[in-house]
């Protein structure tokens, strides 16, 4: 389908390691982002990937790419309850377009 | 602040009418992205403005039409509005073209309200 998959909810507790996950549909996208939306804010890329890689780790972030299965996933080590935020995943489509996901409202308690 | 801005902030108006939302890119930026997000349709890809002419186009309903101008500020109109036109509408801004291989900074986004 055209559509590209989150879970809907993650709920995690201060310290811990938040992991969200994103399933895409075309397998010819060169790049693959996170981005963040803070509640009235506008979106944030958090960090991209590029699809001849497996891994890419950014300070607290890891994303991790399985191109067999298109799947993406985001890690968060040690989850700030300021990591609480809509997280989206992406790809580019033909003719440049850039299809977002549903999103994962993660919500960090102290 | 990504320094793009848009105006106005929030938006209602009543079926049938026509408005248009104003984006203005970060300094040095060409290209200029329109997003629509909706409860029921998520987060979706509009229309790409690229120096001045159009570059990519998404699910755009053909009741809206934008323009990029000279000063590469940038303008989505949307007209006959319906009531699920009501949603956020992002701008977005590119150093380049190539949406794969720019990063996009996001406005803060109109809230239309659609009665």
């Amino acid at each position: 389908g055209e559509d590209v998959e989150q879970s809907l909810f993650l709920s995690v507790r201060e310290g811990d390691s938040s992991v969200i996950n994103c399933t895409y549909t075309d397998s010819s996208s060169t790049y693959l982002y996170w981005y963040k939306q803070e509640p009235g804010a506008g979106l944030q890329l958090l960090t991209y990937i590029f699809s001849n890689m497996d891994m890419k780790q950014d300070q607290r972030l890891t994303v991790l790419l399985n191109k067999k299965d298109k799947h993406l996933s985001l890690r968060i080590a040690d989850t700030q309850t300021g990591d609480s935020a809509i997280y989206f995943c992406a790809e580019i489509r033909w003719f440049q377009k850039l299809v977002f996901g549903t999103g994962t409202r993660l919500l960090v308690s102290p | 602040d990504s320094g793009v801005t848009q105006t106005p902030k929030h938006l209602i108006t009543a079926t049938g009418q026509r408005v248009t939302l104003r984006c203005s890119p970060r300094s040095g930026d060409l290209s200029v992205y329109w997003y629509q997000q909706s409860l029921d349709q998520g987060l979706q890809f509009l229309i790409q403005y690229y120096n001045g002419e159009e570059r990519a186009k998404g699910n755009i309903l053909e009741r809206f039409s934008a323009q990029q101008f000279p000063d590469l500020h940038s303008e989505l109109n949307l007209s006959s509005l319906e009531l699920g036109d009501s949603a956020l509408y992002f701008c977005a801004s590119s150093v380049g073209g190539l949406a794969e291989d720019n990063e996009q900074f996001f406005g803060p986004g109109t809230r239309l309200t659609v009665l």
